[in-house]
């Protein structure tokens, strides 16, 4: 099955400054790839995610870059805020996005955001 | 946006007991809705899937007599976990994809403590 790797597991930066979260997957099949916030206590909330045939997509603050042929994605987050600090999760899965096949997740990355 | 309601958000029970939660998609219709488990500070593995008037598919390992899954209506899933035991104990998030092929949208949780 699909097998889904995510660093750093923490990551601390600088309010203002960028932070980049990196994960790899192994299945050549997956085809659809979300991020999710989750803050304690809740349940994941869909932050960014792309689909197999696009390279990047931008939402304001936010990016995701897909490399299918090394099989890897990153989320970026410019300028960052206090309300940012979470923990971030990366996810694939096979079902194009929507929402037919269940996701494999990555282990998460807690983002702190010093002020 | 589509929301998903989970129901009850925590419950504390003693063990032998079965624990029954709710999932309900609110303003729109789920013929899928997912089944996942987290435990503190790790990541979410799906357990199983959730289909409108069929069985349950289950993930490799888990077993499908302890947590019984039922979808007999097309906003409603409910996860049993029969006989509950301390090990059990763990958070229990549902998902459902959105309307018109949109991503999956995760309830808040329920938190499970077996004493």
């Amino acid at each position: 099955g699909e097998n889904v790797e995510q660093h750093p597991s923490t990551l601390s930066v600088q309010e203002g400054d960028s932070a980049v979260i990196k994960c790899t997957y192994s299945d050549s099949a997956s085809n659809y790839f979300p991020w999710y916030k989750q803050e304690l206590g809740k349940g994941p909330q869909l932050i960014i995610d792309i689909r197999s045939n696009v390279g990047e997509k931008k939402d304001q603050r936010i990016a995701v870059t897909l490399n299918k042929t090394a099989k890897h994605f990153s989320l970026h987050i410019t300028e960052t805020q206090p309300e940012d600090s979470a923990v971030y999760f990366c996810a694939a899965s096979k079902g194009g996005g929507g929402g037919a096949d269940g996701l494999t997740f990555g282990k998460g990355t807690h983002l702190i955001i010093q002020p | 946006g589509a929301v998903v309601s989970q129901h009850p958000s925590w419950v504390i029970c003693k063990s032998g007991t079965s624990v029954k939660i709710e999932c309900r998609s609110l303003d729109f219709q789920a013929t899928t809705m997912f089944w996942y488990r987290q435990f503190p500070k790790q990541s979410l593995m799906l357990m199983a899937t959730s289909n409108e008037g069929s069985k349950a598919t289950y993930e490799q390992g888990v077993e499908k007599d302890k947590f019984l899954i039922n979808h007999a209506s097309l906003t409603l899933s409910t996860l049993t976990v029969t006989s509950a035991h301390p090990e059990d104990s763990s958070f229990y998030i549902c998902s459902a994809p959105g309307p018109s092929n949109q991503p999956q949208h995760f309830g808040d949780g329920t938190r499970l403590s077996i004493l």
